[in-house]
């Protein structure tokens, strides 16, 4: 079945630039997402992008979209202490029609030190 | 701005026990979703819910667990009899269509613990 793959963790300082990984499995996907966690909350969508796009950017959040590879990236510019949380990639189930089914991957927790 | 709510936070049960977890959609929200997280693990889908009735599934979302929108706001999931295996974070969420452009809202969550 689909599945979604993430790298665990990831420490960066302050001020540098983060860059979260991603793959997937199904070249079907149509939109793929970014959910950001912080401790104590839900889910909360930062981006997405829609699978005839490789590039979409949002002040300090760039996607990338490499479809042939089925690797998404998020990269968070100048990067700060309130960034640290986990960071989920999800893709809308292809096969779900329109249900709107989340597949997450695992999460990765960004640590930004001072 | 509106966002979904979850009650109560943290619920301890007893293996065998009956739950019940609430959810408050946001209001012109048409689609319904759970979700559960077990610790260190994937967030999986667990059901959908549109027009009244379960629109899609998971396969963990078996006889044991049922959902049911019992007036206009809240959205609740039961699990029956409650096993160890079921202790995990539980998220709802909601969005106005199905669609992959829409953005689906998640509530904080409701830790179950199955002792």
């Amino acid at each position: 079945g689909e599945d979604v793959e993430q790298s665990l963790f990831l420490s960066v300082r302050e001020g540098d630039s983060s860059v979260i990984n991603c793959t997937y499995t199904d070249s079907s996907s149509t939109y793929l997402y970014w959910y950001k966690q912080e401790p104590g909350a839900g889910l909360q969508l930062l981006t997405y992008i829609f699978s005839n796009m490789d590039m979409k950017q949002d002040q300090r959040l760039t996607v990338l979209l490499n479809k042939k590879d089925k690797h998404l990236s998020l990269r968070i510019a100048d990067t700060q202490t309130g960034d640290s949380a986990i960071y989920f990639c999800a893709e809308i189930d292809p096969g779900s029609g329109n249900t709107g089914k989340l597949i997450f991957g695992q999460g990765t927790t960004l640590q930004v030190k001072p | 701005e509106p966002e979904v709510t979850q009650t109560p936070s943290h619920q301890v049960t007893q293996m065998g026990q009956e739950v019940i977890l609430r959810c408050v959609p946001i209001s012109n929200h048409l689609y319904f979703y759970w979700y559960r997280q077990i610790l260190g693990q994937k967030v999986e889908f667990l059901v959908s819910f549109y027009n009244n009735e379960i629109s899609e599934k998971s396969e963990i979302f078996d006889d044991q667990f049922s959902v049911e929108r019992p007036d206009g706001s809240n959205f609740t999931l039961k699990i029956r009899s409650t096993k160890l295996e079921d202790s995990a974070m539980y998220f709802c969420a909601s969005s106005r269509t199905g669609q992959g452009s829409n953005e689906q809202f998640f509530g904080p969550g409701t830790r179950l613990t199955v002792l």
